[in-house]
């Protein structure tokens, strides 16, 4: 079964970090471009960063630029986001999601994300 | 960034309805669009990629058309089970958007 799980998320105080983990499996993870989302409570979907099948290329979203770093780790099926200078509005459930499929060197991202994973919450404390 | 505009926001129906969600991008986008359901508490699925496909496992009540700028997304006949809220995303450049929802609600 082809599956996401993400952890790492929990309370934190403004200008905190937080290290979010995502870990794949059923699938071959070194060969898809994978992508995190959030939502805050009540609110859409909100893109915040892209990761290449090797890593070599990243990208982010203006709202996290600069505080936040996704990497991978394909030996260990795993994904990461690192989130520093937290504010209270990056309070919101962070889904990973797989992108798009690698072959040949070539890669096709407009499959859209499929799978995700449950999401984890990161909250703020006064 | 590439703006995308859904419309309505809301919207009430009926099962057995036939419904359509706009989604329109603020520059050209060819057919790299994508549509999500999502019901609260849980994460999006996937059930529309590339305009107009049907992602493997998708009832077929679910289409979705256009190219460009201005998309759709039918349901043909709603189910109970269709009541959720709905998200157009574009894949065009790797600075991905979503639009803004169209919760549906049962009249």
């Amino acid at each position: 079964e082809v599956q996401l799980v993400e952890s790492g998320g929990g309370l934190v105080q403004p200008g905190g970090s937080l290290r979010l983990s995502c870990a794949a499996s059923g699938f071959t993870f070194s060969s898809y471009e994978m992508n995190w989302v959030r939502q805050a409570p009540g609110k859409g979907l909100e893109w915040l960063s892209y990761i290449s099948s090797s890593g070599s290329a990243k990208y982010y979203a203006d709202s996290v630029k600069g505080r936040f770093t996704i990497s991978r780790d394909n030996a260990k099926n795993s994904l990461y986001l690192q989130m520093n200078s937290l504010r209270a509005e990056d309070t919101a459930v962070y889904y990973c999601a797989r992108g798009g499929y690698c072959s040949g060197g070539r890669c096709d991202g407009t499959f859209g994300f499929d799978p995700w994973g449950q999401g984890t919450l990161v909250t703020f404390s006064s | 960034d590439i703006q995308l505009t859904q419309s309505p926001s809301f919207l009430s129906a009926s099962v057995g309805d036939r419904v359509t969600i706009t989604c329109r991008a603020s520059q050209g986008i060819s057919s790299y669009l994508a549509w999500y359901q999502q019901k609260p508490g849980k994460a999006p699925k996937l059930l529309i990629y590339a305009a107009s496909n049907l992602q493997s496992g998708v009832p077929s009540r679910f289409s979705g058309s256009g190219s460009g700028t201005e998309f759709t997304l039918t349901i043909s006949s709603l189910q109970p089970e269709d009541f959720a809220t709905y998200y157009c995303q574009q894949l065009n450049s790797y600075r991905i958007t979503f639009g803004q929802g169209t919760r549906l609600e049962i009249k």
